[in-house]
């Protein structure tokens, strides 16, 4: 079964740092790949996606991804912290090995930025 | 667009009383998805409908765990009767169509039970 492995379940940034999230997930096939945010007491948003179009992908709010079939990794960056992104950030896959239409869920991680 | 809406937003309830959470997808969706989150085990798929048929129910904990869909534009998860380790938030989300893959998500039902 397909899964996802988000590393560090908290990410402390300074405000105007390189913000770098990990995401590596496990399909024999590569899925399609998503990053979403929830801000407190929130629902899900959708950031940005991988669809087997261009491995390196525009999201909202300057961030961006890179699918890499190599390391089985998606990981998703901004060049520079906002205190507004301060939230917390879900990788997720869909199809894949199962070709499932659902979400699969990383564990999350709660992004923090520092003044 | 409203978007997808859930009802209620707050739910708090007693141990062993019957809870109903609703749902209204966006209109034109024909995918909808019901997940619990909690700090233990994070987002878990519930259920899938594909143009209100259930498609997966694997994830649905127990048998006092049940999900209708009785039109493209209404969908409820009922549990009967409710624990405290039901305590969780519920979501719920929709996706346009086949060949599509973004899922919007509703607010949540914050589900208490004491």
């Amino acid at each position: 079964a397909q899964s996802v492995t988000q590393l560090g379940s908290h990410v402390s940034v300074s405000e105007g740092a390189l913000v770098l999230l990990r995401c590596n997930y496990s399909s024999s096939v590569p899925p399609y790949l998503f990053w979403y945010v929830q801000y407190p007491n929130q629902g899900l948003q959708l950031l940005l996606k991988y669809t087997s179009a261009a491995t390196l992908v525009k999201g909202i709010n300057g961030f961006e991804a890179e699918f890499k079939k190599s390391e089985t990794s998606f990981h998703l960056t901004k060049p520079s912290a906002h205190m507004s992104d301060a939230a917390e950030y879900f990788c997720a896959v869909m199809g894949g090995d199962t070709g499932r239409r659902a979400l699969t869920f990383g564990s999350g991680t709660r992004l923090q930025v520092q003044p | 667009d409203a978007g997808v809406i859930q009802s209620p937003r707050h739910e708090v309830t007693e141990m062993g009383q019957e809870v109903t959470l609703r749902c209204k997808p966006i209109s034109g969706h024909n995918s909808l998805f019901w997940y619990r989150q909690t700090m233990m085990r994070g987002l878990e798929l519930l259920i899938y409908f594909n143009n209100n048929v259930p498609i997966d129910d694997s994830g649905m904990p127990e048998d006092r765990f049940s999900a209708k869909m009785p039109n493209a534009s209404f969908s409820t998860l009922k549990i009967q009767p409710s624990e405290p380790r039901d305590s969780a938030v519920y979501f719920c989300a929709s996706i346009r169509s086949q060949g599509r893959t973004e899922a919007f998500f509703g607010q949540g039902t914050r589900l208490t039970v004491v």
